[in-house]
């Protein structure tokens, strides 16, 4: 079975700083990695993913994601956020094996931009 | 217009009410999905279904029940054995990981 953790549950930064959403997650298996954004009252929105290959991953709206296999996390990063920038980011871990692979979401983190 | 449709966007449901919950997609794909939202506790898997006529319960099914008859609908019936039912709803469709999310259900229980 796999767990995520999202280490902060809110994180507020100012406008045009750069942003690190933390995520760790617990497998005994080979895993893919994702993460999804969601803005108030909508569905969620795939912003990357980890298949294999490089390690860094770049996504939709400037963010991307680094895996770690050795400390099991993958955090997702922004250089310079706006107020835009401001919803719920998901990260979310998923097994290799074939067919039926859940996926197991982390509990978000409230990412809050002022100006 | 394409992608996946929920409705209503708002229910409010009496106790003791069975309520369905629509999800329509017109992307072709044969996986679509049910998750509840609460806060803090991210999404769990209500129900999934690989292929017409067939489904899988996921980690809370008790309470709800699905069905899928046609490839293009999934709809959710949350009855009334559901003690907790007051959450946002949210349809999926593809294969697992590769998701595309509908907008979602608030259901109010009153």
């Amino acid at each position: 079975a796999q767990s995520v953790t999202q280490l902060d549950s809110q994180v507020p930064v100012f406008e045009e700083a750069p942003v690190e959403l933390r995520c760790n997650y617990s497998s005994s298996v080979s895993v893919y990695l994702f993460w999804y954004v969601q803005y108030p009252n909508q569905g969620l929105q795939l912003l990357l993913k980890y298949l294999s290959g490089s390690t860094l991953v770049k996504g939709i709206n400037g963010f991307e994601a680094e895996f770690n296999k050795s400390q099991t996390s993958f955090h997702l990063r922004k250089p310079s956020v706006h107020i835009s920038d401001t919803a719920e980011y998901f990260c979310a871990v998923r097994s290799r094996g074939q067919g039926a692979q859940k996926l197991v979401f982390g509990q978000g983190t409230r990412l809050t931009i002022n100006p | 217009d394409g992608g996946i449709t929920q409705s209503p966007k708002y229910l409010f449901r009496k106790e003791g009410q069975n309520v369905t919950l629509s999800c329509e997609q017109n992307l072709n794909h044969d996986a679509m999905y049910w998750y509840r939202q609460d806060p803090g506790q991210g999404l769990r898997l209500i129900y999934y279904s690989q292929i017409v006529n067939d489904f899988q319960k996921g980690d809370i099914a008790e309470g709800y029940s699905v069905s899928r008859e046609k490839k293009e609908s999934f709809p959710l019936t949350v009855t009334s054995a559901q003690k907790n039912p007051t959450a946002f709803y949210l349809c999926a469709v593809g294969p697992f990981g590769e998701q595309f999310f509908g907008p979602g259900t608030r259901l109010t229980v009153l």
